[in-house]
């Protein structure tokens, strides 16, 4: 069966610090994967997907950047953190584009804190 | 870009009870999903519609995709405890990227003994 890691769980970090977030998903290949923000209380923006190695497509311009460097990570970075990118960061996959349509099933999270 | 709906906001309903949500759009949308999320945890697939009218039920779920093709509705049926969290809808519009889902902007469940 498929699993999604995400670390670390929680973080938090001083304005202007980087930021290091890595996901990894295990049982299946070429994966679609995304990162998502989620303010508090409120839904999900979608802020990277890959529909493949080194293909990023962002979706809000932002002081982050995505990276796929194998087949089954995705990271989310920044060069200097600012207030703004606190959040709840969520990595989800689905399976490959051409099974069109197909759910995206979700991580637990990185709970990030910024002061 | 496209929007969910999604009604009520909240519910704070007593343990037993019957809950019935949903969410529209003003556009057509291939796929309706339903997802779980609780505090500081990652939303839970519940149930995934494929075809307009569809069915489907998980356990004491229940959830359709409307005819028109534009809305959703999910029930939940004798309330527990743990059905405490939010409830979110989405779906991939007719018009977008096969890639990506749209969400609603969730229905939080509060459930009272």
């Amino acid at each position: 069966s498929q699993t999604i890691h995400q670390w670390p769980a929680t973080l938090v970090q001083p304005v202007g610090s980087p930021l290091s977030l890595e996901c990894t998903v295990e049982g299946t290949s070429n994966p679609n994967l995304y990162w998502y923000r989620q303010a508090a209380g409120r839904g999900l923006q979608l802020l990277f997907y890959s529909v493949g190695i080194g293909q990023i497509s962002s979706e809000v311009p932002q002081n982050l950047s995505a990276s796929r460097p194998q087949d089954r990570q995705f990271i989310l970075s920044s060069k200097k953190l600012l207030l703004s990118d606190s959040g709840f960061y969520l990595c989800a996959w689905s399976v490959p584009d051409w099974y069109s349509n197909q759910p995206q099933h979700f991580g637990d999270g990185t709970r990030l804190s910024i002061l | 870009g496209q929007q969910l709906n999604q009604s009520p906001q909240s519910m704070f309903i007593q343990e037993g009870e019957d809950v019935s949500m949903n969410c529209t759009s003003s556009s057509i949308f291939n796929t309706w999903l339903w997802y779980k999320q609780e505090p500081g945890e990652g939303p839970v697939l519940l149930i995934a519609l494929y075809k307009a009218g569809e069915l489907t039920s998980n356990g004491r779920l229940t959830a359709q995709f409307g005819i028109t093709r534009k809305d959703s509705f999910l029930n939940i049926s004798a309330s527990i405890p743990s059905d405490v969290g939010i409830y979110f809808c989405a779906g991939h519009p007719n018009t977008g990227t096969a890639s990506k889902l749209t969400f609603g902007t969730g229905t939080r469940l509060q459930v009272t003994l």
